[in-house]
């Protein structure tokens, strides 16, 4: 079974830029949840994808947003970036048992630099 | 406030003992805990789940504790071999179904 895959692996952008990450999770997962990670703060929730729809947010400004498509691929979009942005952005999806997500599985991360 | 600790500083182990790394956490109460391993450049691998009603759990060389009067979790590697060195995460699921994860312990295996 291929793993969760996530798409650009590095990009480099400028402050005020926008930007958009892909993750496609395994097959059969519907939840996929993203993360930011930093070396000072760890990892931090943004937000979880169910069947399309947004289950759970994290404590990330508007600026950060996503969305879950029909086939459970998923996008991230983070407009007007910051030099805080910058980060590792993991993807992990999960199956859903009895409501709540359990081991989740990460893909490898997109590595965002903003200059 | 609610917190998920782990200690910050780095563990070093000498081959063949038994390393213990610790989780604690404040104002939460969760449904289960799960401890993942993260190398350099990669994403966390998932490793093992416990239960709220649950006290320990193995599963080959690892073994987890959770103690919710202590709100406090115990991993246990067994045999430590330098292919153990690693970051080691510990993660709460929270009453309102967010995944908390703490900030992790880097694990050094010394041959």
């Amino acid at each position: 079974k291929a793993g969760v895959t996530q798409t650009p692996r590095y990009l480099i952008k400028t402050r005020g830029q926008q930007v958009t990450l892909s993750c496609s999770p395994i097959s059969g997962h519907r939840s996929v949840s993203w993360y930011q990670q930093t070396p000072g703060q760890g990892l931090q929730f943004l937000f979880e994808y169910f069947s399309e729809t947004q289950r759970n947010k994290g404590n990330f400004p508007g600026r950060f947003s996503g969305r879950q498509f029909s086939n459970s691929r998923s996008e991230m979009n983070v407009s007007t970036l910051e030099l805080g942005d910058s980060a590792l952005y993991l993807c992990a999806s999960s199956l859903i048992l009895q409501g709540v997500p359990y081991e989740q599985y990460f893909g490898p991360g997109t590595r965002l630099t903003v200059t | 406030s609610q917190k998920i600790e782990q200690n910050s500083e780095a563990l070093n182990i000498q081959e063949g003992k038994t390393a213990t790394l610790t989780c604690n956490y404040t104002n939460y109460s969760p449904a289960y805990l799960q401890w993942y391993r993260q190398d350099p450049g990669r994403g966390p691998v998932f490793l093992l789940l416990i239960r709220e009603n649950e006290k320990e759990k193995r599963k080959e060389r690892l073994k987890v504790t959770f103690d919710t009067t202590l709100k406090q979790s115990l991993f246990h590697i067994t045999a430590s071999q330098p292919a153990d060195s690693a970051t080691y995460l510990c993660a709460l699921l929270n009453r309102d179904d967010k995944i908390i994860f703490g900030k992790g312990t880097r694990l050094h295996i010394l041959p």
